[in-house]
């Protein structure tokens, strides 16, 4: 059974960084890429970055470009979001996804997380 | 405002059919044949209804339909059931802006 556990979530001050992680099993982990997708307080899905089987390639949303950065250790079946520079615009239940194939760029989210909520606020 | 836009509600009459529309550009939905299809119930994580414009994974009925004309994908729900009530969303590959998502559909079964 695919699992996807999300941690590393919480309450943190405007301008400071944050690390989530997502601990993933059931499933051959560097077979696939990975993805961050956040979910405002009732609103709607927001894609947040993706990243391929091998780390060999990255994408960002506009949104996050040159705050967030996204990796993966396949030794520890692990994905992370690195999330500096924090905004009030970065609340949001963040899920983390996994992709149908081994490249981020076909956007397929197959199995999601139950989600980590951050809460950006002074 | 999201990239792709979608229609605030749906709703249909259990056993009828109801089409959730989802408009991009050419950079996105037209652009390429990477559209998927979320469902998400109250409380809970999306879930994958449709990949690649028409794709079914496994388990999910066939009552689920995908298909795309030009720069409009579309979301079909046949024998629409009680269970179908739920936020649906749609998401396509944006090529150097990565994924986009629609807004979000609520559909209510009468």
């Amino acid at each position: 059974e695919v699992q996807l556990v999300e941690s590393g979530g919480g309450l943190v001050q405007p301008g400071r960084s944050l690390r989530l992680s997502c601990a993933a099993s059931g499933f051959t982990f560097d077979d696939y890429a990975m993805h961050w997708v956040r979910q405002a307080p009732g609103k709607g899905l927001e894609w947040v970055s993706g990243i391929s089987w091998n780390s060999g390639s990255i994408g960002y949303a506009d949104s996050v470009k040159g705050r967030f950065t996204i990796s993966r250790d396949n030794a520890k079946n692990s994905l992370y979001l690195q999330m500096n520079s924090l905004r009030a615009e970065d609340t949001a239940l963040y899920y983390c996804a996994k992709g149908l194939k081994r490249s981020w760029a076909f956007c397929y989210f197959d199995y999601w997380g139950q989600g980590t909520l951050v809460t950006v606020s002074s | 405002q999201s990239a792709l836009t979608q229609p605030p509600s749906a709703s249909g009459s259990p056993g009828q059919s109801v089409t959730i529309s989802c408009t991009g550009t050419s950079s996105d939905v037209g652009g390429y044949n990477y559209v998927s299809w979320y469902q998400q119930h109250p409380g809970k994580a999306p879930k994958l209804m449709i990949y690649e414009v028409s794709k079914r994974p496994s388990g999910v009925p066939d009552r689920f339909s995908g298909s795309k004309s030009g720069n409009t994908a579309s979301l079909t729900v046949s024998g629409l059931q009680a269970e179908d009530e739920a936020d649906y969303y749609c998401s396509s590959y944006a090529g150097s802006k990565g994924g986009v998502f629609g807004g979000g559909t609520k559909l209510t079964v009468l």
